[in-house]
């Protein structure tokens, strides 16, 4: 069955990096439209970024583009968030979720269980 | 970036009655509009896709309608497993954005 189980989180300093992985099962990453989702505390969810089924278009929100990476590793069906220079206020659980858009992100069918990030000194 | 404008941000409901739950956006986005149950502690649960359309495995109490800037999400006959918060999200153009979540709670 469809699985998708985050990796990552952690501690860090404001400027510090982290790397978050999803690992998928039960279907090829490839296939599908992936994204980012976020969560701050007590907070709403915010949508930081998509990679398409191809790989070819990415997208970020603009609160995290130019220090956020998305990528993908297809041999391993494992999907990536490179997180740099982060601030407090990327403190959230970060969600990876498959995207059921064909041409253009859609909606979300399956979600991961989170990968909390703090960032705090 | 299209905004998405959720109300009411929580209310008081009892087991059985009907709720609903309205999604206004910034711009007209046809029916791309989708909604999500999330529980404490759990990841959100795609309920309503293309504002109208049951995801599989959803049950039927839960329902979606509009289609422009006007979208609302119908949970009839609520039950104890209804009580969690809510989301839209519009599909219609990147960023994809949420509204701010409606709590429904006892």
């Amino acid at each position: 069955q469809v699985q998708l189980v985050e990796s990552g989180g952690g501690l860090v300093k404001p400027g510090g990096s982290l790397r978050l992985s999803c690992a998928a099962s039960g279907f090829a990453l490839s296939d599908y439209y992936m994204s980012w989702i976020r969560q701050a505390p007590g907070k709403g969810l915010e949508w930081i970024s998509y990679i398409s089924s191809g790989g070819h278009a990415i997208y970020y929100a603009d609160s995290v583009r130019g220090r956020f990476t998305i990528s993908r590793d297809t041999a391993n069906n494992s999907l990536f968030l490179q997180m740099n220079s982060l601030r407090d206020d990327d403190t959230a659980i970060y969600y990876c979720a498959r995207d059921l858009g064909i041409a253009q992100p859609a909606y979300f069918d399956y979600w991961g269980q989170g990968a909390l990030v703090t960032v705090s000194s | 970036d299209i905004q998405m404008t959720q109300s009411p941000s929580s209310l008081s409901a009892s087991v059985g009655d009907r709720v609903t739950i309205t999604c206004r956006t910034s711009q007209t986005i046809s029916k791309s509009v989708n909604w999500y149950q999330q529980k404490p502690g759990k990841a959100p649960r795609l309920l309503i896709y293309a504002a109208s359309k049951l995801q599989s495995g959803v049950p039927s109490r839960f329902s979606g309608s509009g289609s422009g800037t006007d979208f609302t999400l119908t949970i009839n006959s609520l039950q104890p497993e209804d009580f969690a918060n809510y989301y839209c999200q519009q599909s219609y153009s990147a960023p994809l954005t949420f509204g701010g979540g409606t709590q429904v709670e006892i």
